[in-house]
């Protein structure tokens, strides 16, 4: 079992809908990272988290360390939000902070 | 601000041969971390370089290897090459260590070995 698993895997969904994508995690964690990676590679980081609540434009991100569990939600979700969404952890036990990665989301929004 | 810049893009090499990549970070950001991205593995941890140190080193073989140079750039190198050596390479630069500090990713360097 993979210490960090989203869900889902693949999401398609019509522009406007509310979106959804769940990450848990089964280790102890200082950090919790949400990225956005386009098709060609590039990867943009949307979030840090050690608890509570995030918000940045139609992106929210929240976290709950009792359940190891945190969430990334997109309002009014648009074509140009088309990623794969990765969720990342850095465990609480490693001093070099190095990141387990999620396997990503990829999310389609048809127009 | 400049991000991370990678180079090249994109590279075609044969098997046998060896490729040098180049990651220049983010000006005043000491922290490089290299990542390989293929389809089936996600992304996997190759090494991060703290002022021109390797401070921690994934699993993968000796034939990947890496430096960091006193301006913080950075360099990964992998000898002779294999077909499974095709993927994307992408580094991070980060600003400050401890644990609240994000990543800055570049584009990345897409490698195709035949």
């Amino acid at each position: 079992k993979n210490e960090v698993e989203q869900s889902p895997q693949n999401l398609t969904a019509q522009e406007g809908e509310f979106i959804t994508i769940n990450c848990s995690y089964s280790v102890g964690i200082s950090a919790l990272h949400w990225l956005q990676q386009h098709p060609g590679g590039g990867i943009v980081s949307l979030f840090m988290l050690s608890s509570g609540k995030k918000k940045h434009g139609r992106l929210i991100a929240t976290i709950n360390i009792q359940e190891k569990h945190s969430s990334l939600h997109i309002t009014a979700s648009h074509p140009r939000d088309s990623a794969v969404y990765i969720c990342a952890v850095r465990s609480e036990k490693d001093s070099n902070y190095q990141l387990i990665w999620g396997a990503g989301t990829k999310l389609i929004i048809k127009p | 601000k400049a991000g991370v810049t990678q180079t090249p893009r994109y590279l075609i090499k044969t098997r046998g041969q060896q490729v040098t990549l180049s990651c220049s970070p983010i000006s005043g950001h000491r922290s490089v971390s290299w990542y390989q991205q293929t389809p089936g593995q996600g992304l996997q941890f190759l090494f991060e370089y703290f002022s021109e140190t390797q401070r921690n080193k994934g699993n993968f073989p000796g034939r990947f290897s890496g430096r960091q140079f006193s301006n913080s750039r950075s360099e990964m190198n992998v000898s002779t090459l294999e077909l499974g050596d095709s993927a994307l390479y992408l580094c991070a630069s980060r600003g400050r260590t401890g644990p609240n500090y994000g990543y800055t990713f570049g584009s990345g360097t897409r490698l195709t070995v035949v």
